[in-house]
């Protein structure tokens, strides 16, 4: 059964870069029908989505994030990347990667536990 | 900066039937499929209906889902004490080019 974890940073200072790695184990990131994607959760508020990888390396951002941040994959270690450049209090938030699977019109089907990022000096 | 709106709380008592609604505009859910998300606090959210109306696999079918033009709604019928926490609608939205989350419906069991 696929799963997903994360891992990474869970505490940056103001104007550093996040990075996070989301494992994927029981099934290949390479899998066809299914996209990548990583969503975020400030704390006490609601989702945000941050964006999408496709099978090809196509990404599209969220448009308030878009200048700061990018997602890759890596099929030889079978993991998905997140990177967010310039950090601010805002950025503080439990981060999730999550499967898209395209056939159920985008729909995110598979989360992993999340990971929280504290954004502080 | 969510563009799909729902009511901050829903409840109801056990077996009864509750109703979430989700406007957006015609860039995201007249145009794109809305799924839904239910959430239990500290974990992740968990998809419990995809293509506006589809359940996938293990979600009961107590859960259903409808659409009407830039509207959507999530129905929960006999409700059931495990059925609380907070439940989130979700489309593309052909404007921005992504996805967009709604604010977000705490339910409650009375």
């Amino acid at each position: 059964q696929l799963q997903l974890q994360e891992s990474g940073s869970g505490l940056v200072k103001p104007s550093q870069t996040l990075s996070l790695t989301c494992a994927v184990s029981g099934g290949s990131i390479a899998g066809g029908g299914y996209s990548w994607s990583w969503i975020r959760q400030p704390p006490g508020k609601g989702l945000e989505w941050i964006g999408f990888i496709y099978q090809r390396g196509t990404t599209y951002y969220n448009p308030s994030l878009k200048s700061r941040v990018t997602i890759s994959a890596d099929r030889s270690k079978n993991q998905l990347s997140l990177r967010l450049t310039s950090v601010a209090a805002a950025d503080t938030a439990v981060y999730f990667c999550a499967r898209v699977d395209l056939e159920m019109g985008r729909a995110f089907d598979l989360w992993g536990h999340g990971t929280m990022v504290t954004v502080s000096s | 900066q969510s563009v799909l709106n729902q009511p901050p709380s829903a409840s109801g008592t056990p077996g009864q039937r509750v109703t979430i609604s989700c406007s957006g505009s015609s860039s995201n859910i007249g145009s794109n499929s809305v799924k839904w998300y239910q959430q239990f606090p500290g974990t992740a959210p968990k998809l419990v209906i995809y293509s506006d109306n589809q359940r996938p696999s293990g979600v009961p079918d107590r859960f259903s889902g409808s659409k009407s033009g830039t509207s959507a709604s999530l129905a929960i019928s006999g409700l059931q004490s495990e059925d609380e926490g907070d439940f989130y609608c979700e489309a593309w939205d052909d404007s921005l080019s992504g996805c967009v989350f709604g604010t977000g419906t705490r339910v409650t069991v009375l």
